[in-house]
């Protein structure tokens, strides 16, 4: 059975605090990696596809990185603000069937 | 923004009715998904299709059907609601498989009492 875990589950920031949550995946058979924003109420919405070990991405103040050696993706947000608050999830794309694995997600509280 | 459009976006309904669920997009996607979750759990695939006429069951185990008739359109169905079937059901499309980015439709929720 393949885990997709992300921690942590949830987390609570103060405006204007830089934080960072992980995913974890397994990493023999690796594809591709997904983050996702989701804002409640609203659609799910892509951040990034990381495909390569060491590949950083970066959109805003929203960055990410891919360690596949290890398994594992951190994405960070700088300076967050009210409206980054959402749950960010991450998908696995494992190569044998390619479909995604999608993790619990970590909630982001931030605190105006 | 994405194109992709659910409805109804909120269902109450008995047990034993047949239901269908919505899904379309505007973005000429050739790939789309269907996926289900479950309050406190993950996202997990029910259905996904390649295109016209391709429908394939995703890794959860569902009751339900779709259908490809149209490039734009596709539908989930229930033949007979369970209250089993309680839960939120999200569709997806992306033009280049799995390895792209996935656009995602707001979502259904579903309450059969």
């Amino acid at each position: 059975i393949l885990n997709v875990e992300q921690s942590p589950q949830s987390l609570h920031v103060q405006e204007g605090d830089s934080t960072n949550f992980t995913c974890s995946f397994p990493s023999s058979n690796f594809y591709a990696l997904h983050w996702y924003r989701w804002e409640t109420a609203k659609s799910p919405e892509a951040l990034f596809v990381m495909t390569l070990n060491g590949d950083e991405k970066k959109k805003g103040r929203i960055s990410a990185t891919l360690n596949t050696k290890e398994g594992y993706s951190y994405l960070y947000i700088k300076g967050s603000q009210p409206e980054d608050s959402a749950t960010y999830l991450c998908a696995f794309i494992p190569g044998n069937n390619r479909k995604l694995i999608w993790g619990l997600g970590t909630s982001l509280a931030v605190n105006p | 923004e994405a194109d992709i459009y659910q409805t109804p976006r909120y269902l109450v309904i008995g047990t034993g009715k047949k239901i269908t669920l919505e899904c379309s997009q505007t973005m000429g996607h050739d790939k789309m998904y269907w996926y289900q979750q479950d309050p406190g759990m993950e996202l997990h695939l029910i259905h996904y299709s390649y295109g016209v006429n391709s429908t394939e069951k995703g890794d959860l185990s569902s009751e339900s059907t779709v259908s490809r008739i149209r490039t734009e359109h596709f539908p989930l169905t229930l033949e007979s609601a369970r209250p089993s079937h309680t839960s939120q059901y999200l569709c997806a499309s992306s033009d280049r498989g799995f390895t792209e980015t996935q656009y995602f439709g707001p979502g259904t929720r579903l309450l059969v009492l």
